[in-house]
């Protein structure tokens, strides 16, 4: 199984709204990465989880907050949100230890904001 | 990890070979070169990695050269299918810091 599942995948939220992306691995890779992007743009790092504990935050806002509440999934809390947080919402993960460390992404959750 | 600078856009033949160039002149010596695709609305695709030396899988070649400055990634007999963004970067060995540049958007053309 070389597949990362992400749930919802589309979601529309108001700015009052709280909500949750999931994304699931069962590859027994120790790292998970969530990264935002918009249209025609490279994806941005935002989170790195490395052996469950968070390891980078690119300097996110604390409307997003995230959880790793084992190795095999990783969750996106979302609230109070604006609308120029719509993007694309990638997962991925990667074995996390040596040579080799090629990312596997999901194919995302598409969040609007309203 | 080192920044990457890639052309924004090409074209290509259907069935020529797709030859992919990046620079990362500031490259140290325990980083990988890496090279991933997006096709449109998926998540990206890792495609080859290499340290030193000249790679090749299924899916392409990845020529680097021998300062490592500069990597090229060739893509065999392009098909329409690989008309994707084509995103190279740096990573440490157990890195886990995956950062993406603008990449290069190639349109493979019948």
């Amino acid at each position: 199984d070389t597949e990362v599942t992400q749930t919802p995948k589309h979601l529309v939220m108001g700015m009052t709204n709280k909500k949750s992306l999931k994304c699931e691995q069962h590859m027994g890779h120790r790292a998970m990465y969530w990264y935002k992007q918009k249209a025609k743009k490279p994806p941005e790092l935002m989170f790195v989880y490395s052996y469950e504990k968070l390891s980078i935050n690119e300097s996110v806002p604390s409307r997003f907050s995230p959880e790793c509440p084992n190795s095999s999934l990783l969750n996106l809390h979302l609230h109070a949100l604006q609308p120029e947080d719509s993007a694309l919402y990638l997962c991925a993960s990667s074995q996390g230890h040596g040579e080799n460390t090629e990312a596997f992404f999901g194919q995302g959750t598409r969040l609007t904001v309203v | 990890d080192a920044k990457t600078t890639q052309p924004p856009s090409m074209d290509c033949a259907e069935g020529r070979a797709a030859n992919l160039p990046c620079n990362h002149s500031t490259i140290s010596g325990n980083e990988y070169v890496y090279w991933y695709r997006q096709i449109h609305s998926q998540g990206p695709q890792y495609i080859i990695h290499g340290l030193k030396n000249n790679e090749t899988n299924e899916m392409a070649s990845l020529i680097i050269t021998e300062d490592r400055k500069s990597s090229t990634l060739i893509l065999p007999h392009a098909t329409l299918r690989d008309t994707a963004v084509y995103y190279c970067t740096t990573t440490q060995a157990a890195g886990n810091k995956l950062t993406f540049g603008g990449g290069t958007r190639v349109l493979v053309k019948p």
